[in-house]
């Protein structure tokens, strides 16, 4: 099993572009994450999902989109760049047992966005 | 709001010795988590101790979770200079809208 994997690794944009980061998970996990990594800030949660077709705001979501068409896949767009979305972003997966809230999380390996 | 904080947030050992992390956080919790980053790597989960639980222990690691006081510790035994890396508690609020909200981290140093 490959865990979770995130693409790309590296990318750098001009402010105004737009760009698709790619979270991918072969676990069968129901819950996704996305989140940005800033120094001295430790991880904050961008947006989430629940499953297939769900999706939740989470602590920092502006400027942010999201979609889970796909179980196994979990996208995180930016419309418009702006440098304050300068960072590291990672991309997380939990299996969540019927009753239980939420579980170990699985994280991927990021990716470095820089936005000049 | 960071819900969770992590004190010291860097220390520094000699390999042999034992280090000691402390999270601290605001609101009701079902569970806390501890989790490992490496430098430019993704976070590694280490150890998951639920709100009805005290103590618990993984290995080197023993965890302790004391919700009258809104606090858990991570303590390392033996350390080794491979457990150089970040530290972070990560909480599931009860009652928050969204889920886990991570510390700062505590950045460890291991001397060999």
């Amino acid at each position: 099993n490959a865990g979770v994997t995130q693409t790309p690794k590296f990318r750098v944009l001009k402010t105004g572009q737009s760009m698709t980061l790619l979270c991918a998970q072969d676990m069968n996990h129901e819950y996704m994450y996305w989140y940005r990594q800033d120094p001295g800030m430790g991880l904050r949660l961008i947006h989430y999902s629940v499953g297939e077709g769900t999706t939740a705001k989470g602590e920092v979501p502006d400027g942010y989109n999201v979609s889970r068409l796909k179980k196994q896949n979990f996208l995180l767009g930016l419309e418009s760049a702006a440098p304050s979305q300068t960072s590291v972003y990672f991309c997380a997966s939990s299996y969540s047992l019927v009753g239980e809230v939420t579980d170990t999380q699985y994280f991927g390996p990021g990716t470095r966005l820089t936005v000049l | 709001s960071q819900q969770g904080e992590e004190d010291p947030q860097a220390l520094s050992i000699q390999e042999g010795e034992n280090a000691t992390m402390n999270c601290s956080y605001k609101t009701s919790i079902n569970n806390l988590q501890w989790y490992r980053q490496n430098s430019g790597r993704g976070l590694v989960h280490l150890i998951l101790i639920r709100s009805n639980e005290r103590e618990k222990h993984s290995g080197r690691l023993r965890v302790t979770l004391d919700t009258s006081k809104k606090s858990s510790s991570l303590l390392i035994t033996a350390s080794r200079a491979a457990d150089t890396a970040s530290y972070f508690c990560a909480t599931d609020p009860s009652k928050a809208p969204y889920k886990y909200i991570f510390g700062t981290g505590t950045r460890l140093k291991v001397l060999a």
